[in-house]
């Protein structure tokens, strides 16, 4: 199954908010609440930081959120800061066939 | 802490097989499943098969059927992922990654084995 479409490339100016799109199919992102994200600094392993569509691992900050509508699911840091700098990947369930899908992933600078 | 502590670097030949490991520590091995994820360089991730260390049963990613082999040992905590076959394509970060309690999503992860593959 194909990978779930991400912009290449987001950026935003310190304590400005930024929202990533992640769009997949009614196959996956449509049907399930099951999409999280990851954060991912170059040589490291990536970090949850969004599951099921919406809700927050203990840990994370409250800058980071996450919604979703139809075949689209969307990642937004407020108040962002140069530590947020990174590649950012979404994932979805795509059912008991294919099971799961990731993003293309975004880069995110901090201008 | 759930820690998760992966073998080291491989270099393989076409043709070859690769076996890494993935250790974990700090919870009850068999009480989530395990993914592996792999990250070819400069792509994103990429879901390989999943095995669930109570039972041995295994999912696999269709792409990978036929190639890869997902056991675990129950008694040192250790889950291990087989790739027969390799090719250069193949070369790519390889990890392992816990369920989520919650389902749907992978909460802690190894730190990563590259896997290189070259004549």
């Amino acid at each position: 199954q194909s990978a779930l479409t991400q912009p290449a490339s987001v950026s935003g100016s310190p304590g400005q908010s930024i929202s990533i799109s992640c769009t997949g199919t009614s196959r996956n992102v449509g049907s399930y609440n099951l999409v999280s994200w990851y954060q991912q600094f170059p040589g490291k392993a990536p970090k949850l930081m969004i599951y099921e569509a919406t809700k927050r691992p203990s840990g994370v900050s409250s800058r980071f959120s996450g919604s979703k509508s139809g075949n689209t699911a969307s990642l937004t840091i407020s108040g962002l800061q140069a530590e947020d700098e990174a590649e950012y990947y979404c994932c979805a369930y795509a059912g008991s066939k294919t099971f799961y899908v990731f993003g293309t992933g975004t880069k995110v600078t901090v201008l | 802490q759930v820690q998760l502590v992966q073998s080291g670097a491989e270099v393989k030949k076409p043709g070859a097989s690769v076996k890494v490991s993935c250790k974990v520590s700090g919870d009850t091995f068999t009480g989530n499943y395990m993914h592996w994820v792999r990250q070819a360089p400069g792509q994103g991730p990429e879901w390989m098969g999943r095995i669930n260390p109570n039972t041995g049963g295994t999912n696999y990613a269709q792409k990978f059927e036929g190639r890869v082999t997902m056991t675990r040992d129950t008694s040192t905590s250790t889950a291990y992922m087989e790739l027969s076959t390799l090719r250069p394509d193949d070369t790519a970060v390889y990890y392992c990654a816990r369920d989520a309690d919650e389902g749907g999503c992978f909460d802690f992860w190894g730190q990563g084995t590259l896997v290189t593959v070259s004549s």
